[in-house]
């Protein structure tokens, strides 16, 4: 099993929907998250960090943490074009500190 | 302001060559990266270091090497033996501490001429 995993995409909403996307990790003692948002040709930005269980609010952005179930949720309200890239999920490993990061899911926003 | 510089933003590459991808910080962060990024995929990690003067290898160092004279430095160079190194190479830094996040640069383009 992979250690991060996100469903590759294209994840087409349209502008002022809330886009949702998912990542499961595998490794139960993880304790922080991460989420990056890529734009095409450009380097991931951080946009999100959670630690604890439940959810965490960042203007239009929300992160949900589940950690029974392993997994950790970006929501994206009022979606706009300006959102569309490719967000990566990131978890640190059970040994060392380079973080595991999934594949990201793309996602578009349509006018 | 407090970031990473990556050097040069494109770089070209004739067969047999060697070159050497900068990488420069100043958040005092201890621990840096090497990733390459190839078209539509994921983040392969290529070295990291910890502390100045060690470094271990990631996923797929082979062709590549890297030094850690100083804490703010972390040049990764791209050997003749790495047969197929266009890609997109991020270099990233962050504090030692597995709840603390990573930060990128810009990144540098790499082709073969």
């Amino acid at each position: 099993q992979k250690e991060v995993e996100q469903n590759s995409g294209p994840l087409s909403v349209p502008e002022g929907a809330i886009a949702s996307l998912n990542c499961t990790y595998s490794d139960r003692g993880s304790q922080s998250f991460f989420w990056y948002r890529q734009y095409s040709g450009k380097s991931p930005e951080l946009i999100m960090s959670i630690y604890s269980n439940g959810d965490k609010e960042d203007g239009r952005f929300t992160a949900q943490l589940n950690k029974a179930s392993q997994y950790v949720s970006l929501l994206i309200r009022d979606s706009q074009p300006s959102d569309s890239a490719t967000y990566l999920c990131a978890v640190p490993p059970n040994s060392g500190y380079a973080l595991n990061f999934g594949k990201g899911t793309s996602l578009l926003v349509t006018p | 302001d407090g970031g990473i510089t990556q050097s040069p933003k494109y770089l070209f590459r004739k067969e047999g060559q060697n070159v050497t991808l900068s990488c420069e910080q100043n958040l005092n962060h201890d621990a840096m990266y090497w990733y390459r990024q190839d078209p539509g995929q994921g983040l392969r990690l290529i070295y990291y270091s910890q502390i100045v003067n060690d470094f271990q290898k990631g996923d797929i160092a082979e062709g590549y090497s890297v030094s850690r004279e100083k804490k703010e430095s972390f040049p990764l160079t791209v050997t003749s033996a790495q047969k197929n190194p266009t890609a997109f190479y991020l270099c990233a830094s962050s504090m030692v501490n597995s709840d603390q996040p990573q930060h990128f640069g810009d990144g540098t383009r790499l082709s073969i001429l």
